[in-house]
């Protein structure tokens, strides 16, 4: 049983950017594929790439190509993601979720971070 | 991309009546492994989404067998036997078969008349 704890809301200007954390406990970390979904309000699941710890490698989808960077840190656990650029519609809930590696079925989710884009 | 079309968006639900929620694809998810890549989760309010059907027809683990997923190739459905005031709440499609996975459906809402 894998345990998904984000960091904690985060408030930023346009223009700027932001970085969340996404720790995992209580299974191997190795094993899986971690990726980052966003929830605008009142919206539906976007997901936004994810990465391969393990191997390192990445996938992003073209709409955020080039202004998000998912990242890992296998000696913590933690999988990061940072969005640059940040607009007002990028305001959301983010989620991480991990899948087993080869797989994108997401069997475990985070608590989701809010990060609200406001001048 | 997979373009995942879900129906209907609002679902109001006496409870102990069933319900059922479609999800169809823009391509067949059937792979050669005779798997169909199509999963199924549940955001209840305030919470975070959990998985509830994977590979079209296998509940998650702790999933109640009220929660039932059919169909093949473009497809399916996901049944919900005797609705409990539990289980409303945001129910999402989502295709698992390629990159990007990006394709989930737009949510059906499920409330309790």
């Amino acid at each position: 049983q894998v345990h998904l704890v984000q960091s904690g809301p985060e408030v930023k200007k346009p223009g700027s950017s932001v970085k969340v954390s996404c720790q995992a406990s209580g299974g191997t970390f190795s094993s899986y594929a971690v990726s980052w979904v966003r929830q605008a309000p009142g919206q539906g699941l976007q997901w936004m790439g994810r990465i391969i710890p393990k191997l390192g490698t990445t996938n992003y989808t073209q709409r955020f190509q080039g202004r998000v960077t998912i990242t890992a840190a296998e000696s913590t656990s933690t999988v990061y993601m940072e969005l640059s650029g940040l607009g007002l519609d990028d305001t959301a809930v983010y989620y991480c979720a991990a899948a087993v590696a080869g797989t994108f079925t997401f069997d475990y989710w985070g608590q989701g971070t809010l990060v609200t884009v406001s001048s | 991309d997979i373009v995942m079309t879900q129906s209907p968006l609002s679902l109001p639900v006496t409870p102990g009546e069933s319900a059922s929620i479609s999800c169809r694809s823009s391509q067949s998810l059937l792979h050669s492994n005779g798997y169909n890549y199509l999963d199924w989760y549940l955001q209840k309010p305030g919470q975070s989404p959990q998985l509830l059907i994977y590979l079209g027809s296998y509940r998650a683990f702790g999933v109640p067998d009220r929660f039932s997923g059919s169909g093949s190739g473009t497809d399916f459905t996901l049944k919900i036997s005797r609705v409990e005031a539990e289980d409303v709440g945001l129910y999402f499609c989502m295709q698992a078969l390629e990159i990007p996975p990006d394709t989930f459906g737009q949510g059906t809402k499920l409330e309790i008349k």
